[in-house]
C-alpha cells in the first residue's frame, strides 16, 4: 500500500520569505500523480499543484513551485515570497495512474508570521 | 465559486438525535468521498462511492451511513448522534477515469454533538 509521509507537524515563515514542506511517498508503480492541497483555517480544501510522475519537469504555479525527486520519492512544495493568506494546513496526495483514491499525508501547519 | 456544497456549515446537536449531513456537486462527477477530520487535521475516509447505488466503507470505521441515489447527491446520516462523532466531514468528488486530477472539496461540515 500506499504512505506518504509529512514529517513536519507546523512550520512558520516570515511575510515575504521562502518556505519549503516536504513530503516523502513510497509506492512501487512507476507512473503515479502527486498533488498538494492548502486548507485555510475553516475555508474549503483546494488544489495547489499537481505533479505527473512521468514529467521530469517540475510543476509551478504562480509563486508555488515543487521539487519532484522520483528516485528518491520526494516531492516538497516551495512557496515563495509567502504571504498572510498562505496560512493553512498543507496536505501532500498522492493517486497511483490507476486508482480512484488519493492518499493522504497527515499535514504541515503553515502559519506566515506578519 | 464553489461546485460542491456541504450543509449545514456549521451544526450542534444533542445526544441521541438523527442527523443528516447534505453533500451536492453540479460538476457531474461519478465518484464521491466522505472524509472525517480529526482535532490533528489528519484525513480518514469513511465512506466512497463510484457510482449511483454504490457505496462502500473507507479505511476509519464509522457508525455513519451514505447513501446515492443521485449522481450528484451523497448525503451522510447518523441514526444516533454521539459526542464521540464531534468532527469535522468534508466531502469530495472526482471525475471520469481514474483520480489523476485529484478532488474538489466541499467547504465542511462542523459537527458537534453535546
Amino acid at each position: 500500500a500506499q504512505t506518504v509521509t509529512q514529517s513536519q507537524p507546523e512550520m512558520s515563515v516570515q511575510e515575504a520569505e521562502t518556505v519549503t514542506l516536504s513530503c516523502t511517498y513510497d509506492t512501487s508503480e512507476n507512473n503515479y500523480y502527486l498533488f498538494w492541497y492548502k486548507q485555510p483555517p475553516s475555508r474549503q480544501m483546494i488544489l495547489v499543484i499537481r505533479q505527473e510522475a512521468y514529467k521530469q519537469q517540475n510543476a509551478t504555479e504562480n509563486r508555488f513551485s515543487v521539487n519532484f525527486q522520483k528516485a528518491a520519492k520526494s516531492f516538497s512544495l516551495k512557496i515563495s515570497d509567502s504571504q498572510l493568506g498562505d496560512t493553512a494546513m498543507y496536505f501532500c496526495a498522492y493517486s497511483g495512474a490507476g486508482s480512484y483514491q488519493l492518499t493522504f499525508g497527515k499535514g504541515t501547519k503553515l502559519s506566515v508570521i506578519p | 465559486e464553489a461546485d460542491i456544497y456541504q450543509t449545514p456549515r456549521y451544526l450542534v446537536i444533542g445526544t441521541g438525535k438523527k442527523i443528516t449531513l447534505e453533500c451536492s456537486q453540479t460538476m457531474g462527477h461519478d465518484k464521491m468521498y466522505w472524509y472525517q477530520q480529526d482535532p490533528g487535521m489528519e484525513l480518514h475516509l469513511i465512506h466512497y462511492s463510484y457510482g449511483v447505488n454504490s457505496t462502500e466503507k473507507g479505511d476509519l470505521s464509522s457508525e455513519s451511513t451514505v447513501s446515492r441515489i443521485r449522481t450528484e447527491h451523497f448525503p451522510l446520516t447518523l441514526e444516533s448522534a454521539r459526542p464521540s462523532h464531534t468532527s469535522q466531514y468534508l466531502c469530495a468528488s472526482s471525475g471520469f477515469g481514474k483520480a489523476t486530477y485529484g478532488y474538489t472539496f466541499g467547504s465542511g461540515t462542523r459537527l458537534t454533538v453535546v
